[in-house]
C-alpha cells in the first residue's frame, strides 16, 4: 500500500537556520507528492507539490525535489523565520487512485525561535 | 483562490447532544469531500469519503452511525456526530477536490472545527 514517512518532531531552530524536513514514501506507480502546512489552530494549507520525478515544487522560499530514485520528496528552506512555525506534513496521491484521496505522513512540527 | 469554509470553528456541547459540522466549497464545485479527524501530536486521520449524491464511504474503524456525513449538493457536506461523548473530542478538517481536478490537483482544506465534548 502507499505510506508517507517523515522524520519525528519537533525539530526546534534558530531564525535564519537552514531547515530539512526529510520525506520519503512507498507507492506504486508514479504518484503525485505534495508538502501541506497547518499553523496553529487552523487547516491545511498546500505548500508545494511535484507531479513527476525530477519535479521541483518551491514556494515562499521553501523547496522540494521529486527523487524518484530514493523515493524522497525532502523539504528544505535556507533561511526559517519565525512566522514559519508550524507543522508540516507530507502526502502523496497515486495516479489512479480514482477518489484523490491523500496519504499523509505523521507531519513534522518546526519552531523557530528569534 | 479556491476557498474551503468549515463552520463552526469551534463548539463546545454536552454528552449525549448531537452536533453539526459543515463544509463549504464557496467558489467551486466539489465532487469529492473528505472528512479527516486530527487527533493531539498525531497525523490526519481519514474518517470518511463523501460523493455528491451518494453516501459516504467510511475507513475502517469510524463508525457510521455515530458520524453522519451528508453530501447534498456540489458545494456542501455535512458531518454531524451524534450523542456525541468526551472521546470524540478532537479537531475535524474536511477537504474537497474539485470536480473537474486531476491526480495532480491539491486538495483544498478547510480551517478545521475544534469539538469539545464536556
Amino acid at each position: 500500500g502507499n505510506s508517507v514517512t517523515q522524520m519525528e518532531g519537533p525539530v526546534t531552530l534558530s531564525e535564519e537556520a537552514f531547515l530539512t524536513i526529510n520525506c520519503t514514501y512507498t507507492a506504486t506507480g508514479y504518484p503525485s507528492l505534495f508538502w501541506y502546512v497547518q499553523y496553529p489552530g487552523e487547516g491545511l494549507q498546500l505548500l508545494l507539490k511535484a507531479t513527476k520525478a525530477d519535479d521541483k515544487g518551491s514556494n515562499k522560499g521553501f523547496e522540494a525535489t521529486y527523487r524518484k530514485e530514493t523515493t524522497s520528496f525532502h523539504l528544505e528552506k535556507g533561511s526559517v523565520q519565525v512566522s514559519d512555525s508550524a507543522v508540516y506534513f507530507c502526502a502523496l496521491r497515486r495516479p489512479g487512485a480514482g477518489s484523490y484521496q491523500l496519504t499523509f505522513g505523521k507531519g513534522t512540527k518546526l519552531s523557530v525561535i528569534p | 483562490g479556491a476557498v474551503v469554509s468549515q463552520h463552526p470553528s469551534r463548539v463546545i456541547c454536552k454528552s449525549g447532544t448531537s452536533v453539526k459540522i459543515e463544509c463549504r466549497s464557496l467558489d467551486f464545485q466539489a465532487t469529492t469531500m473528505f472528512w479527516y479527524r486530527q487527533f493531539p501530536k498525531k497525523s490526519l486521520m481519514l474518517m470518511a469519503t463523501s460523493n455528491e449524491g451518494s453516501k459516504a464511504t467510511y475507513e475502517q474503524g469510524v463508525e457510521k452511525d455515530k458520524f453522519l456525513i451528508n453530501h447534498a449538493s456540489l458545494t456542501l457536506s455535512t458531518l454531524t456526530v451524534t450523542s456525541a461523548h468526551p472521546e470524540d473530542s478532537s479537531f475535524y478538517i474536511c477537504s474537497a477536490s474539485p470536480k473537474h481536478g486531476t491526480v495532480n490537483s491539491p486538495l483544498h482544506f478547510g480551517n478545521g472545527t475544534r469539538l469539545t465534548v464536556t
